[in-house]
């Protein structure tokens, strides 16, 4: 069993939709990043999350970290969201635990 | 603009020859780089974590004399894929601790 497990692996969706990305982790943590990678491979840092809630124009971002769980929500989705999202763990000092990803496809 | 950047974007090469990746950090002073690769539809493999001043440390299974890192300085750190192969053809990228800025990445194919 993998340390970070990401739920769905892949995702469609229609313009418009509300999108939720699932992500569970089995170790103790100091922090949780939800990252974004382009089809050229560039990634983007979205969040850096230890508690609550994180909010960034249409991307919402929560984590409990007592169920040892986070979501990362794209409200009003668009085309140009499509991409890979990774969800990364720091265990040890800087150390990044990553996610296998969610491919999201947002159609027109 | 870009925090950590990061270059070649794409390199062709031959066999045998070698190939050298380099990551700046452009506004801060990075102690600590990871180096990662990237297999396609797979998720980010840590190679080597690269501290200023001292030696790498690399994963298991990652041949350090093939995989050489050099960070000389708090802005450079490099990564030189010593007599590719073409099973070295992989997406290569590195980050910056402990915020998780990513350099762009660099496609390596090898022929």
């Amino acid at each position: 069993k993998n340390e970070v497990e990401q739920s769905p692996q892949n995702l469609t969706a229609q313009e418009g939709e509300f999108i939720t990305i699932n992500c569970s982790y089995s170790v103790g943590i100091s922090a949780l990043h939800w990252l974004q990678q382009h089809p050229g491979g560039g990634i983007v840092s979205l969040f850096m999350l230890s508690s609550g809630k994180k909010k960034h124009g249409r991307l919402i971002a929560t984590i409990n970290i007592q169920e040892k769980h986070s979501s990362l929500h794209i409200t009003a989705s668009h085309p140009r969201d499509s991409a890979v999202y990774i969800c990364a763990v720091k265990t040890s000092g800087s150390r990044l635990t990553f996610g296998e990803g969610t491919q999201l496809t947002v159609n027109p | 603009g870009a925090v950590v950047s990061q270059h070649p974007s794409w390199v062709i090469c031959k066999s045998g020859t070698s190939v050298k990746i380099e990551c700046r950090s452009l506004d801060f002073q990075a102690t600590t780089m990871f180096w990662y690769r990237q297999f396609p539809k797979q998720s980010l493999m840590l190679m080597a974590t690269s501290n200023e001043g001292s030696k790498a440390t690399y994963e298991q299974g990652v041949e350090k004399d093939k995989f050489l890192i050099n960070h000389a300085s708090l802005t450079l750190s490099t990564l030189t894929v010593t007599s590719a192969h073409p099973e070295d053809s992989s997406f290569y990228i590195c980050s910056m601790a402990p915020e998780a800025f990513f350099g762009q990445g660099t496609r390596l194919t090898v022929v």
